[in-house]
């Protein structure tokens, strides 16, 4: 069956620090990958997505940037935190478009 | 800017009632329908997807779907008390990349 990992769980980093989110999958091949975040009280807002390798779509102009080095990994960067960078970080896939999208557990960042 | 809108609530319902759930989204090419629960402080746990007019029941769980009004709805029947939480309707765009979530309903089931 398919798994999905993302760590760490929670973090607290200072602003103008870095950042390095990492999101695996398993027991699949050449998932679409996906980046929300969710702001307090918010909606869940979509940030990147990747139907392969390489390949990065990004929904809203931002500080974050994503990679996708290898099949089955995402990872969420930013070079200098803000503090509206805070918030709920979900990875998400999915086997193919329009499929149903499964997430993992989340990371919860606060900015200080 | 594509919408899925949902009512925030909160909605109470007493324990074994019927929770009717309604969002509505703008994407007329929209070709799949989703809903998902949040309990607070968790990530979103797919519950229910639709793809064709109608009804599709799983369980105590019924989605129902009407493209032509571009409307999605779910309805929880006996509600328990552990279906309190947060219940986003997620629609994808025309070309089944991005999928547009609304903000959520709250449901309450008091026992």
């Amino acid at each position: 069956s398919q798994t999905i990992h993302q760590w760490p769980a929670t973090l607290v980093q200072p602003v103008g620090s870095p950042l390095s989110l990492e999101c695996t999958v398993e027991g699949t091949s050449n998932p679409n990958l996906y980046w929300y975040r969710q702001a307090a009280g918010r909606g869940l807002q979509l940030l990147f997505y990747s139907v392969g390798i390489g390949q990065i779509s990004s929904e809203v102009p931002q500080n974050l940037s994503a990679s996708r080095p290898q099949d089955r990994q995402f990872i969420l960067s930013s070079k200098k935190l803000l503090l509206s960078d805070s918030g709920f970080y979900l990875c998400a896939w999915t086997a193919a478009n329009n499929q149903p999208q499964h997430f993992g557990d989340g990371t919860r960042l606060s900015i200080l | 800017q594509k919408e899925v809108e949902q009512n925030s609530g909160p909605l109470s319902v007493p324990e074994g009632a019927i929770a009717s759930l309604n969002c509505t989204y703008s994407d007329r090419g929209s070709q799949s329908f989703f809903w998902y629960r949040q309990y607070s402080g968790k990530s979103p746990e797919l519950i229910m997807f639709i793809y064709s007019n109608g009804d599709k029941e799983d369980g105590r769980f019924t989605a129902q779907l009407n493209k032509a009004s571009q409307y999605v709805s779910l309805l929880i029947r006996d509600s328990q008390p552990s279906d309190s939480a947060t219940y986003l309707c997620a629609v994808y765009n025309q070309a089944g990349t991005a999928l547009i979530f609304g903000k959520g309903t709250t449901l309450s089931v008091s026992s």
